[in-house]
């Protein structure tokens, strides 16, 4: 039933490792979003998708890198992790770009804990 | 650019207490505005919306009123409780920019028995 769903939930690694974070939705939206949450709450956009097409690609580090093998999915892959890349990411999905009157559905997010 | 500020938090309140937490917008079009609260441990959650000036959106109690004149979108709530503690995000769509969502920094709010 669940509707967003990101995986792992928690992850702990070394700086210099590489890592993955999936989003899988099940609501037939074609548009998936990555945002950053950092330990003061601030939520930043990292990318979106439409249709497996990348959309917004804001200022973020070029050791990360979504794919989008579907509409349906949406993976970050980051590499060379760093300690300030500690954070909680979120994945997000929503009818058309932009949510336009609807909203995003996030899912609960992946805390990530570089050390 | 598009652009929305928060009162800062945390905000403390004894249960049954009424709740504001004011928010206010930039927008180059004409917004659809949203509540989003965050519970510990989770993602957001929508809470309500408002597509066009004068509307409200009301949820389980909170309610916020669309107002172009002084473009603030301030979250209410007539009786809060101790489960109404978390994080609330105020944030907007504007179609006519980048036609992407822009967040708040987030309100904690904290509902003390």
């Amino acid at each position: 039933d669940t509707a967003v769903s990101q995986t792992p939930k928690y992850l702990v690694t070394q700086m210099g490792n590489d890592k993955s974070i999936k989003c899988e939705q099940n609501l037939g939206h074609d548009t998936m979003y990555w945002y950053k949450q950092d330990s003061k709450k601030f939520l930043k956009i990292m990318f979106s998708y439409n249709n497996k097409e990348l959309i917004i690609n804001e200022t973020v580090p070029n050791r990360f890198s979504p794919k989008s093998p579907d509409k349906a999915h949406l993976n970050l892959h980051i590499n060379s992790l760093e300690l300030g890349d500690s954070a909680v990411y979120f994945c997000a999905s929503s009818h058309r770009l932009g949510g336009s009157n609807y909203g995003y559905t996030f899912g609960s997010g992946t805390r990530l804990t570089v050390v | 650019g598009d652009s929305v500020t928060q009162m800062e938090g945390p905000v403390t309140l004894s249960e049954e207490a009424f709740l504001t937490i004011n928010c206010t917008y930039t927008a180059t079009g004409y917004p659809s505005l949203f509540w989003y609260v965050q519970y510990p441990g989770e993602g957001l959650q929508l809470l309500l919306k408002a597509t066009k000036a004068d509307d409200k959106g009301s949820n389980k109690g909170f309610e916020a009123t669309y107002r172009k004149e002084t473009t603030s979108f301030h979250l209410e709530k007539g009786s809060v409780q101790v489960s109404d503690s978390a994080v609330y995000f105020c944030a907007l769509f504007d179609s006519g920019g980048y036609q992407k969502v822009t967040f708040g920094t987030g309100t904690k709010l904290q509902v003390i028995p």
